[in-house]
């Protein structure tokens, strides 16, 4: 089955700076990659995702890159805010044959100080 | 995005009971939910794959008898937690998406605690 595996595991930040969280997958068939933001005691929130046939999307402060060769995808947070801080999960899936089933990376807890 | 609520958010109970916790997608229609549960600190792991009028599918080394899943409906799943004890203490949370869409959307959790 796929595995995901996520760098680093906490990452602390000063307000401002960039903040950069590092995913690698093993099934080459994952083709959905989702990140979600999760607030102590709260649910996962998506912030943003990207499929296999796109090499970088951006919202806003966030971007996404993906390296399909390499199966690896990476979160980007620029001018970081205090209320950032929270833990985010990547993930990766094989739509529709998977049926959307998710597999996780173990958190990134990023930390930004004022 | 699309809305996905589950109760009770938090529940106490004595070991060996069992408790039941719903999912529900609110404005759409799930033929498949999935189940997760959340330790402290830790992330997000699969237990079952919830389908809409067939057997759940159960990831590996997860009790089918112990994690009890109904999708009777469109827009409901429901995991049992049978003969509830202290380690099955967790965050217990699903998760649904419209058809179509690869998206996943989360419901709030629920915080099981057995004493």
């Amino acid at each position: 089955g796929e595995n995901v595996e996520q760098h680093p595991s906490t990452l602390s930040v000063q307000e401002g700076d960039s903040a950069v969280i590092k995913c690698t997958y093993s099934d080459s068939a994952s083709n959905y990659f989702p990140w979600y933001k999760q607030e102590l005691g709260k649910r996962p929130q998506l912030i943003i995702d990207i499929r296999s046939n796109v090499g970088e999307k951006k919202d806003q402060r966030i971007a996404v890159t993906l390296n399909k060769t390499a199966k690896h995808f990476s979160l980007h947070i620029t001018e970081t805010q205090p209320e950032d801080s929270a833990v985010y999960f990547c993930a990766a899936s094989r739509p529709p044959a998977a049926g959307n089933k998710l597999t996780f990376g173990g958190g990134t807890r990023v930390l930004v100080k004022p | 995005g699309a809305v996905v609520s589950q109760h009770p958010s938090w529940v106490i109970c004595k070991s060996g009971t069992s408790v039941k916790i719903e999912c529900r997608s609110l404005d759409f229609q799930a033929t498949t939910m999935f189940w997760y549960r959340q330790f402290p600190k830790q992330s997000l792991m699969l237990m079952a794959t919830s389908n809409e009028g067939s057997k759940a599918t159960y990831e590996q080394g997860v009790e089918k008898d112990k994690f009890l899943i109904n999708h009777a409906s469109l827009t409901l799943s429901t995991l049992t937690v049978t003969s509830a004890h202290p380690e099955d203490s967790s965050f217990y949370i699903c998760s649904g998406g419209p058809a179509g869409t690869d998206t996943q959307y989360f419901g709030p959790g629920t915080r099981l605690t057995v004493l």
